[in-house]
């Protein structure tokens, strides 16, 4: 079983609904984070969380919100979505005690507004 | 300015050969960390090699090894022995600040399509 999941895998939806993109990890990671992908520009960060209490801005986190449900879970919510947030959304964990801050990822979510 | 920059959007080897990816990257925080990522046609990003600001060593990993040039601000990829397999898009990126105490995000470049030729 994949330590990292998200769900759905790919969706398509019409501007203006509200969507939900789910990631759980068993890996007992404390760092969660979301990314979103578009061709060209490599991946860019929209939200990350250091624990439950804990949730953070990246660099792109306007039209967006988070949840983190518990330690396994954080969830990302377009809640009225529109065309350019079409992107594949990555979720990824990391250690806290990773020295190298390295970072698993999900396999992705793709994602079409209409 | 780009933090990252990958400034080759496609590369083609021919099987066997080696490679190398480059990469570029701006800070002016002493302590970094500096990742590869494979990703595949199948969309999952894969690490595959680390170097630390502070690491004396080029990092290697099997067939995967780090040209680190910290004058330079460079961090080429360097696959050996190229393989069908290899073919794929590679990310590099960079943690600014130690790794531990905090959530650090990564911040990466825009990739570079390597195709392998049979």
């Amino acid at each position: 079983d994949a330590d990292v999941t998200q769900t759905p895998r790919n969706r398509i939806t019409k501007t203006g609904k509200r969507i939900m993109l789910e990631c759980s990890q068993t890996k007992g990671h404390d760092r969660m984070y979301w990314y979103r992908q578009d061709p060209g520009l490599g991946l860019r960060l929209i939200y990350y969380s250091f624990d439950v209490k804990d949730i953070n801005k990246g660099e792109i986190s306007d039209g967006y919100s988070v949840s983190r449900q518990a330690q396994a879970k954080f969830s990302l919510s377009l809640e009225s979505a529109i065309p350019n947030q079409t992107a594949l959304y990555f979720c990824a964990t990391g250690a806290l005690q990773d020295p190298y801050n390295e970072q698993f990822f999900g396999p992705g979510t793709r994602l079409t507004v209409l | 300015a780009q933090k990252i920059t990958q400034t080759q959007p496609g590369m083609f080897v021919q099987e066997k050969e080696a490679v190398t990816l480059d990469c570029t990257y701006d800070t002016s925080d002493p302590s970094y960390g500096l990742f590869w990522y494979k990703q595949p046609s199948s969309g999952e990003m894969i690490f595959l090699i680390y170097q630390g600001s502070y690491d004396q060593q080029n990092a290697t990993e099997g067939r995967y090894s780090l040209n680190f040039q910290k004058a330079r601000k460079s961090a080429n990829l360097v696959i050996s022995a190229s393989q069908l397999g290899d073919s794929a898009m590679y990310f590099c990126a960079m943690r600014e600040g130690p790794s531990s105490g905090s959530a650090r995000q990564l911040t990466f470049g825009s990739g570079t399509q390597l195709t392998v030729l049979p």
